[in-house]
């Protein structure tokens, strides 16, 4: 009963080359969020997305940022062109269903923490 | 305006004692969902409780329950009887109905940093 997979745990990119963080989710999750947090801060919703389909996008910056969630193979999160601004700790969770209810409960990765130096 | 607002960005309690963590929201969503995580310092972010805005009952989770007010809109986490493995950041989320998108967003608090003094 593999969690939520997310490699790298550590990347270091220097600024202006492409990162891209990969999140498996739990086995029988069809549903994933991307979740940024920097320093001393909460996480902040980017990205939802279900197998081949991105159902919200809300708080992915415009620019340089995109995510996928492929029929086969994890969900990738891609930036590219890294600035220092995006050093942060990614988070990946995921979920069964899209509905209220007591088990639909986040499982959230251990994250990926991003530096650009 | 925040959705969750955590007052306090640290806390300070003493091994054995209950210590308990404020958290207030904001929502015009009749149907919503609170949760509280906790995340040590190796980083993970770890469950803690859940709370749908219908139950009537506060929820109850080992050493950990919620104090939900809901006319006041606050969801305090309340932890008993601390333990030094409990010092950590915690944070209150809720899941609400976004809906430009039409699906359920989780949308955290700044946190709060337990310390837990033996």
């Amino acid at each position: 009963n593999a969690g939520v997979m997310q490699n790298p745990r550590h990347l270091v990119r220097r600024r202006g080359q492409e990162a891209r963080l990969r999140c498996s989710p739990m086995k029988g999750h069809s549903h994933v969020y991307w979740y940024r947090q920097l320093p001393e801060e909460g996480l902040k919703f980017m990205v939802y997305l279900q197998k081949e389909n991105i159902i919200d996008e809300s708080g992915m910056p415009k620019e340089r940022f995109s995510a996928e969630f492929p029929k086969e193979g994890p969900s990738i999160l891609r930036i590219q062109q890294v600035v220092r601004g995006d050093s942060a700790a990614y988070f990946c969770a995921s979920s069964p269903q899209s509905v209220s209810g007591r088990d639909y409960g986040y499982t959230f990765g251990s994250g990926t923490r991003l530096t650009v130096v | 305006a925040q959705k969750i607002t955590q007052t306090q960005p640290g806390m300070f309690v003493q091994e054995k004692e209950a210590v308990t963590l404020d958290c207030t929201y904001d929502t015009s969503d009749p149907s919503y969902g609170l949760f509280w995580y906790k995340q040590p310092s190796s980083g993970e972010m770890i469950f803690l409780i859940y709370q749908g805005s219908y139950d009537q009952q506060n929820a109850t989770e080992g050493r950990y329950s919620l104090n939900f007010q809901k006319a006041r809109k606050s969801a305090n986490l309340v932890i008993s009887a601390s333990q030094l493995g409990d010092s950590a950041m915690y944070f209150c989320a809720m899941r609400e109905l976004n809906s430009g998108a039409g699906s359920y967003q989780l949308t955290f608090g700044k946190g709060t940093k337990l310390s837990v003094i033996p």
